[in-house]
């Protein structure tokens, strides 16, 4: 059964950078063809997608981060990982890492998130 | 970017009843190519990630009881529980997938009445 868990610090200042990563158990995060995905949720709103790597490489980001955030693939660790850059307090959020499933090598057939990491609290402050 | 808005925002139902949330996206999420609406419905608890309860519109996913069901297409979708259990109450989300940003619709609280 494939299991994700985020790791980093719960804590990260203002103008600093955001690092978090997320180690992958019971499968290869190179094998297949998935969506390694990060979502965030601020408290008491709904989850916000960030991005996505694709099992072979190839990255996604929503418009409005994509000039502070890179998501990256360690397959020797069998991790992903999340960078943004010049945080701000907007940016406090449980982030989450996810797997959306694809049926076809390319993802041109895929489902929703079958699975999530348990999340974890990233406040920005001073 | 696709808008995903639900409604009501928030529902009580009474135990054994049915209750019923709608979506809609700004958008078309279906792909004519394949004939697939690219929408998830998802569950979340208090403390908990979202769990997946139905992709594709209305394919269920492994071990969801079967009193959740998933209708529509391209712009109106329903999330259906046939008669509401005590730990059916949550926080509903719908969510698109078709195009990227995979945005979620704000969410539906459902409780007991």
């Amino acid at each position: 059964q494939v299991q994700l868990q985020e790791s980093g610090p719960g804590l990260v200042k203002p103008s600093q950078t955001l690092s978090l990563t997320c180690s992958v158990s019971g499968a290869s995060i190179s094998s297949g063809s998935y969506y390694w995905t990060w979502i965030r949720q601020p408290p008491g709103k709904e989850p916000e997608w960030i991005g996505h790597i694709f099992t072979r490489g190839r990255t996604d980001y929503r418009s409005s981060l994509k000039s502070r955030v890179a998501i990256s693939m360690y397959t020797s660790k069998n991790q992903f990982s999340l960078r943004l850059t010049s945080v701000t307090a907007a940016d406090s959020a449980v982030y989450y890492c996810a797997r959306m499933g694809c049926s076809t090598s390319d993802c041109y057939i895929r489902d929703g998130f079958a699975v999530w990491g348990q999340g974890t609290m990233v406040t920005v402050s001073s | 970017d696709i808008v995903m808005t639900q409604f009501p925002d928030s529902l009580a139902v009474s135990l054994g009843e049915r209750a019923t949330i709608n979506c809609k996206s700004s958008q078309t999420v279906l792909y004519s190519s394949n004939n697939k609406n690219y929408l998830a419905w998802y569950q979340q608890k208090p403390g908990q990630p979202p769990k997946l309860l139905i992709y594709w519109a209305s394919s269920r996913e492994s071990e969801v009881p079967d009193r959740f069901s998933g209708s529509g297409s391209e712009t109106d979708f329903t999330l259906t529980i046939s008669s509401l259990q005590a730990e059916d109450v949550a926080v509903y989300y719908c969510q698109q997938y078709r195009n990227i940003p995979y945005n979620f619709g704000q969410g539906t609280k459902l409780e007991i009445k």
